[in-house]
């Protein structure tokens, strides 16, 4: 069975601090895909990226960054420099095959709050 | 707009009626699923279609629950006899099959409340 775990339920940084929110994934397949997903107010689940599992490179895109390490089974994703608009939930998710398709478990989400 | 569609976004119903919520997928993607949202929770896999065949069910969905993608286009959920316990936000998410990146494309989620 797969499991995704974000621990953190809520953070608050004011508006130009850097902010990590953390993910930690369970599987026993050796290849899979793991998202981002951010969820603002107006509900829609907006995908920012994604990771197989052959692929440990890290990367910057923008004020986006993210942290694989297979070693520790985390998956942790930093906004540098926070604006207002990051303010939403972010959800980590896990993306195995199962039979023919893509099953995704997604974790609790961590709610961002930007202050200004 | 090519985006995964959604209708109705929000629907207050009585318990014990029938509801039937609409997702209209991006139009090139085969593959069609239907989650669950309670407040608080990511998103329940509640049933996925590749074209019209419907391939896999989460024990979520209860006979209460059936869904439909008749042409392998648009797919339908219809909630039987609603149960407070209902009350969700229920999201459509599409993606590409073969050739894909494993992403899923969702949509903005119906979101259903029984009194």
């Amino acid at each position: 069975a797969q499991k995704v775990t974000q621990a953190q339920t809520e953070i608050s940084v004011v508006e130009k601090e850097d902010v990590t929110l953390d993910c930690v994934y369970e599987t026993r397949d050796t290849t899979y895909y793991l998202f981002w997903y951010k969820q603002p107010p107006s509900g829609e689940l907006v995908f920012l990226i994604r990771r197989n599992s052959f692929d440990e490179q890290n990367e910057i895109s923008g004020r986006y960054s993210w942290n694989f390490q297979k070693s520790t089974s985390s998956f942790n994703f930093t906004i540098t420099a926070s604006q207002v608009v990051d303010s939403a939930v972010y959800f980590c998710a896990l993306s195995v095959n199962s039979g023919g398709y893509q099953k995704v478990t997604f974790g609790t989400g961590t709610k961002l709050q930007v202050i200004p | 707009d090519t985006g995964v569609s959604q209708n109705p976004r929000h629907k207050i119903t009585k318990r014990g009626q029938n509801v039937t919520f609409r997702c209209d997928p991006i139009s090139e993607h085969n593959r069609l699923y239907w989650y669950r949202q309670t407040l608080g929770q990511g998103p329940e896999f509640l049933t996925y279609f590749q074209n019209e065949a419907q391939l896999e069910k989460s024990r979520l969905l209860s006979d209460r629950f059936s869904a439909e993608r008749p042409k392998g286009s648009f797919s339908t959920l219809e909630i039987q006899r609603t149960e407070q316990g209902d009350s969700a936000m229920y999201l459509c998410a599409s993606s590409l099959g073969q050739g894909g990146t494993g992403e899923l494309f969702f949509g903005e989620g119906s979101r259903l409340t029984v009194l």
